[in-house]
């Protein structure tokens, strides 16, 4: 089942801060997330594991409510860089470690 | 450590030809994805390979496509007597078992004319 992501798309001035959401409508096991910049590959930017715990590096950081069966992903302070289409992606079942991964958020940072 | 590399980065081929993509994974990783892209949407799962053996293919997969990945180094996939419909960016992954990160290569662009 393909996770849900919101907003689709946002724009931002350089510095401001902004938070996309993943949502699941089965248990998680682990949240992927990635950036993909336009004609690239996808990025890997970091894996959330249930139990809540909450990663970063930089200034881009995420946590996973096991409860929800919800990660977001927070880049504060955001820098021309980090535009792209974000994707999360979770596990697809018990065979593996295969991802299903959402239609992506679209995110452009302006000057 | 060189990345995961795919061939051709394009193809352009007539309906109802086959073709034939290559994925070189990183040289450790033990596991190879294959998924799908079209314009807007997330990568879209295909199948995956633990070290040769393919563990999983994707019910939405016709029986037109197939994928092998001989002595569990390189994967190749093949899609026969092409559609519109296959028109995407296919691209490959690979990861160490478990969870790790995966990491793509730039993806085989395939165009239907």
């Amino acid at each position: 089942q393909q996770p849900v992501q919101s907003p689709q798309a946002v724009i931002l001035r350089e510095g401001e801060d902004a938070v996309i959401n993943c949502s699941s409508s089965k248990a998680l096991y682990s949240v992927h997330w990635y950036r993909q910049k336009h004609g690239e590959a996808p990025v890997f930017l970091m894996i959330l594991l249930k139990g809540g715990e909450q990663k970063g590096h930089d200034k881009i950081s995420a946590s996973f409510n096991e409860k929800k069966q919800q990660s977001s992903l927070y880049l504060t302070a955001s820098q021309l860089s980090y535009s792209g289409t974000y994707f999360c992606g979770t596990e697809r079942g018990d065979s593996g470690y295969a991802l299903n991964f959402g239609k992506g958020t679209s995110l452009l940072v302006t000057p | 450590d060189t990345g995961v590399s795919q061939d051709p980065r394009h193809k352009i081929t007539k309906r109802g030809q086959n073709v034939t993509f290559r994925c070189d994974p990183i040289s450790e990783h033990n596991r190879l994805y294959w998924y799908r892209q079209t314009l807007g949407q997330g990568p879209e799962f295909l199948t995956y390979f633990q070290n040769e053996a393919q563990l999983e293919k994707s019910r939405l997969l016709s029986d037109r496509f197939s994928a092998e990945r001989p002595k569990g180094s390189f994967s190749t996939l093949e899609i026969q007597r092409t559609e519109q419909g296959d028109s995407a960016m296919y691209l490959c992954a690979s990861s160490l078992e478990g969870v790790h990160p995966q990491h793509f290569g730039d993806g085989t662009r395939l165009s239907i004319l």
